[in-house]
C-alpha cells in the first residue's frame, strides 16, 4: 500500500509569485484535505476534496484554490504570494468525505518559503 | 465552536521517565480525538485515536483515554526513550465538519 506523496519537498517563491503543490492520495482513498503549518504553530485547515468537489473550507482567501483529479490526487494553488505564506504545507488524505468521520493520514509536506 | 488545547511546552525528560501531556477540547456532541506526532523534519504520523468516550487508544507505549466528563484525553507514556523525541498534536474530528482541528503542539525532548 502506497502512503500520502507530496511534491516538491521544498520551494522557495518570491512575492507576487504562484505556487502549485501537489499530493498523491494513499491507494483507495478519496479524499484530500490541504493544511498549512506555520512555524511551531499546528495545522490549519485550508480545504478538503472529495470526489473531486471541494468539500468545506477553512479560514483562507480565495487566492488559494485547488483541485482534485479522476485519480484522486490533488492539487493546492496559491496565487500572489505573501511573505506569511511561508509555512510546511501538509495533504492528508482518507476515505469517506462529507463528514464521515474517518482516520486522516498525512505526507510528509511540502516546507514553502516565500522571499 | 471547535478547538483544542495542549500543555505548553517544551517538555524535557529523561530517559524511562514518565510521560503526561495534557490535551483539553471544545466541541458540542461526540468528536474523535487524535493524537498525531510530528518527527524533525518530516510530516504528521498517526500515534492513536478513540472514536467514543471511555475509549482507551494506545501504540508504541503510548495511551490516551477519551474522558467526556472532563472533556480530556491527556497523552501517557510509563517509559520514554530517546527516539520519542518530536512535537505531538492532539486533535479532534467532529462529525458533520470536514477537518481535524488541532492543538498548537507540545515539544518533547528525551535525553539519555
Amino acid at each position: 500500500e502506497t502512503g500520502v506523496t507530496q511534491s516538491p519537498t521544498h520551494l522557495i517563491k518570491t512575492r507576487g509569485q504562484q505556487v502549485t503543490l501537489r499530493c498523491s492520495s494513499q491507494s483507495g482513498h478519496n479524499t484530500v484535505s490541504w493544511y498549512q503549518q506555520a512555524l511551531g504553530q499546528g495545522p490549519q485547515f485550508i480545504f478538503q476534496y472529495y470526489r473531486e468537489e471541494e468539500n468545506g473550507r477553512g479560514n483562507f482567501p480565495p487566492r488559494f484554490s485547488g483541485l482534485q483529479f479522476p485519480n484522486y490526487s490533488s492539487e493546492l494553488n496559491v496565487n500572489a504570494l505573501e511573505l506569511d505564506d511561508s509555512a510546511l504545507y501538509l495533504c492528508a488524505s482518507s476515505l469517506g468525505g462529507r463528514g464521515i468521520q474517518e482516520t486522516q493520514y498525512f505526507g510528509p509536506g511540502t516546507r514553502l518559503l516565500v522571499l | 465552536g471547535n478547538s483544542v488545547t495542549q500543555m505548553e511546552g517544551p517538555v524535557t525528560l529523561s530517559e524511562e521517565a514518565f510521560l503526561t501531556i495534557n490535551c483539553t477540547y471544545t466541541a458540542t456532541g461526540y468528536p474523535s480525538l487524535f493524537w498525531y506526532v510530528q518527527y524533525p523534519g518530516e510530516g504528521l504520523q498517526l500515534l492513536l485515536k478513540a472514536t467514543k468516550a471511555d475509549d482507551k487508544g494506545s501504540n508504541k507505549g503510548f495511551e490516551a483515554t477519551y474522558r467526556k466528563e472532563t472533556t480530556s484525553f491527556h497523552l501517557e507514556k510509563g517509559s520514554v526513550q530517546v527516539s520519542d523525541s518530536a512535537v505531538y498534536f492532539c486533535a479532534l474530528f467532529k462529525t458533520g465538519a470536514n477537518n481535524l482541528f488541532f492543538g498548537t503542539g507540545t515539544r518533547l525532548t528525551v535525553i539519555p
